[in-house]
């Protein structure tokens, strides 16, 4: 079975520092890994994924996420925080059966200061 | 492309009365269907999820229940709702293992 586990269910960063949402998963296979963001009272928007290939994965929105396969992370990142990422943030595991079932983690706030 | 929708965005009714929010998908064939909740401040529920027409699983007993009568609808049913169905409802898609699942607005619905 898959788990997922966010550290910090609440972040806060001025504008412009570094932005850094931590993901860890447990998968007893290679994970197919997602995060996604969640603005108030709207649906999940997926940010970028993770299936194989090159493990510094870009997304939208300057967000890009690192699996490090070592250390069973996936963490999310942007140099410069804006105003406009105030947001929930999920982090998922696929687990590869029929249904393309997804863990989701239990989100982080990401809260910027002006 | 492909477009989930939702509806309604919000609703507001009484314990003990029925319940019917539907999702459909557009613009692809034979999708993986799923219903969540979110309670306040906490995060995904999953309710049900479907790989085909009349295909149902639910992963939480609960007093709902959902069905798929058509290859891209599907909706999530109560006879009685209780305070506790409160929450905010989620529908999403997808397709092959590996790709993500897109979500809907969400349904909003209260209980009073």
């Amino acid at each position: 079975a898959q788990s997922v586990t966010q550290l910090g269910s609440h972040v806060s960063v001025s504008e412009g520092a570094l932005v850094l949402l931590r993901c860890n998963y447990s998968s007893s296979v290679p994970p197919y890994l997602f995060w996604y963001v969640q603005y108030p009272n709207q649906g999940l928007q997926l940010l970028l994924k993770y299936t194989t290939g090159a493990t510094l994965v870009k997304g939208i929105n300057g967000f890009e996420a690192e699996f490090k396969k070592s250390e069973t992370s996936f963490h999310l990142t942007k140099p410069s925080a804006h105003m406009s990422d105030a947001a929930e943030y999920f982090c998922a595991v696929s687990d590869r059966g029929a249904g393309n079932m997804l863990t989701f983690g239990g989100g982080t706030r990401l809260m910027v200061k002006p | 492309s492909q477009t989930i929708h939702q509806w309604p965005a919000t609703l507001v009714q009484p314990v003990g009365s029925p319940l019917s929010l539907e999702c459909t998908v557009e613009g692809t064939s034979n999708p993986n269907l799923y219903w969540y909740r979110q309670a306040a401040g906490r995060g995904l529920q999953l309710l049900f999820y479907s790989v085909g027409i009349g295909q149902i699983s639910s992963e939480v007993p609960q007093n709902l229940s959902a069905s798929r009568p058509q290859d891209r609808q599907f909706i999530l049913s109560s006879k009685k709702l209780l305070l506790s169905d409160s929450g905010f409802y989620l529908c999403a898609w997808s397709l092959e293992v590996g790709q993500p699942q897109h979500f809907g607005d969400g349904t909003r619905l209260s209980i009073l």
